[in-house]
């Protein structure tokens, strides 16, 4: 479940600093958004999701915030961790389908000590 | 807490050949899922199943493909003829409601020679 080899975006941030990982999205009409993590060699972890109803919604040490005027997601992380190192998608529901989630290419996020 | 299961974690098979991927998903969950991620691209979606009734598939889930739920917990991916573009990692997800808060396997990673 990786993917390398893939050009991402790279974030890098010291241990103890916040994370912002930024996503846009392409259907205005979407209303729902999920932030997924993928460590190597693994499935994708859910986060945090959001309804196009909200602007922001805070979970433990993350929070969301979307901006439906720009098309614009982001994903907050508090006082990244050596563990918070990992690949970090936002997946998007288009209007009109059931169950259908839209992933985006994924930015990379790396600790450092 | 509980999580979705795959097996096997690392199919090898030659072209022309039929595999079946397997899948538990979490025990109360009513929506099952399967998505794939060709290593270095995007995980992209390929079919939605509820109520042993598939509810969307993607312009990848062609005749060569079929999802079954043989029994209470388990939910099958079968290809029929395998191609050596069908090599990719192969996710499993369930979510209770549908779409919301899909959670994802580990996968299992298919290499087509």
């Amino acid at each position: 479940g990786e993917s390398v080899g893939l050009h991402l975006p790279t974030l890098s941030v010291q241990e103890g600093d916040n994370s912002i990982i930024n996503c846009a999205y392409s259907n205005s009409a979407s209303d729902y958004f999920i932030w997924y993590k993928q460590e190597s060699g693994k499935g994708p972890q859910f986060i945090i999701d959001i309804r196009s109803n909200m602007d922001k919604r805070q979970g433990q040490r993350v929070t969301v915030l979307l901006n439906k005027t720009v098309k614009h997601l982001s994903l907050q992380i508090a006082a990244t961790q050596p563990g918070d190192s990992a690949v970090y998608f936002c997946a998007e529901n288009p209007t009109g389908t059931a169950s259908k989630l839209t992933f985006g290419t994924g930015t990379r996020l790396q600790v450092t000590l | 807490e509980p999580e979705v299961t795959q097996t096997p974690s690392h199919q090898v098979t030659q072209m022309g050949q039929e595999v079946i991927l397997r899948c538990v998903p979490i025990s109360n969950h009513l929506y099952f899922y399967w998505y794939r991620q060709i290593l270095g691209q995007k995980v992209e979606f390929l079919v939605s199943f509820y109520n042993n009734e598939i509810s969307e598939k993607s312009e990848i889930f062609d005749d060569q493909f079929s999802v079954e739920r043989p029994d209470g917990s388990n939910f099958t991916l079968k290809i029929r003829s395998t191609k050596l573009e069908d090599s990719a990692m192969y996710f499993c997800a369930s979510s209770r409601t549908d779409p919301w808060a899909q959670y994802f396997g580990p996968g299992t990673r298919l290499t087509v020679l």
